[in-house]
């Protein structure tokens, strides 16, 4: 039992490339959500699943695009990175609402 | 839209000194969770609250929930320097985010011999 895997861990990118971020859980658990952690800000959410093929936005959607195709996966793209895209990007998953929550070990991704 | 303050921010302690983290916020919610973050690592569960009144202990650290005030707490007791990391509260979101976690910005705290 893997709980919530993220990769890659580390990713420096150039400002404008585009990559995905991968999430995959093996609970079978229907609430995803990915979160980005900033120095003094804590942790905001970026967009959520509440199952396969819904996704919601979350307080700082904007620069980021996700889909949710199977229970498993839960990517998130960023299109164009820029340097306001460095942080630290956490996904979660739960069985359903306010159930608790499996964090995964985090991507720290840095945007030059 | 639900905010959740936590104070303070930053807090350095004497090793055996007792302190209280705060937790206000804004919009009803009956679930709140405390997490514990080590630099560089992931959250760390600690507690969950699940009802107006609970109190969950696990040695040096407790926390109390009030739904009605809209508050929790983390108290430490004696504290050691092990307990150095940052503390985060969450707050179940039952109505923008349906059911996500919406978090403080974190007490950083400090543990000196």
């Amino acid at each position: 039992n893997a709980g919530v895997t993220q990769t890659p861990k580390f990713q420096v990118l150039k400002t404008g490339q585009s990559m995905t971020l991968q999430c995959a859980q093996d609970m079978n658990h229907e609430y995803m959500s990915w979160y980005r952690q900033d120095p003094g800000m804590g942790l905001r959410l970026i967009h959520y699943s509440v199952g396969a093929g819904i996704t919601d936005q979350g307080e700082v959607p904007n620069g980021y695009n996700v889909s949710r195709s199977t229970t498993e996966d839960f990517p998130l793209r960023l299109l164009s990175a820029a340097p306001s895209q460095t942080s630290v990007y956490f996904c979660a998953s739960s069985y359903r609402a306010s159930y608790g929550y499996t964090f995964g070990s985090g991507t720290r991704l840095t945007v030059v | 839209e639900l905010k959740v303050e936590q104070n303070p921010l930053f807090l350095s302690m004497q090793e055996g000194k007792n302190y209280t983290i705060y937790c206000n916020y804004s919009t009803t919610s009956d679930r709140l969770y405390w997490y514990r973050q080590d630099p560089g690592k992931s959250l760390e569960s600690l507690f969950v609250l699940l009802s107006n009144g609970a109190v969950k202990q696990e040695g040096r650290l407790m926390a109390s929930l009030d739904t009605k005030a809209r508050l929790s707490t983390l108290h430490i007791t004696a504290a050691v320097h092990d307990l150095s990391a940052t503390y985060f509260c969450a707050v179940v979101d039952y109505g923008g985010s349906q059911g996500n976690l919406i978090f403080g910005k974190g007490t950083k705290l400090s543990v000196k011999p």
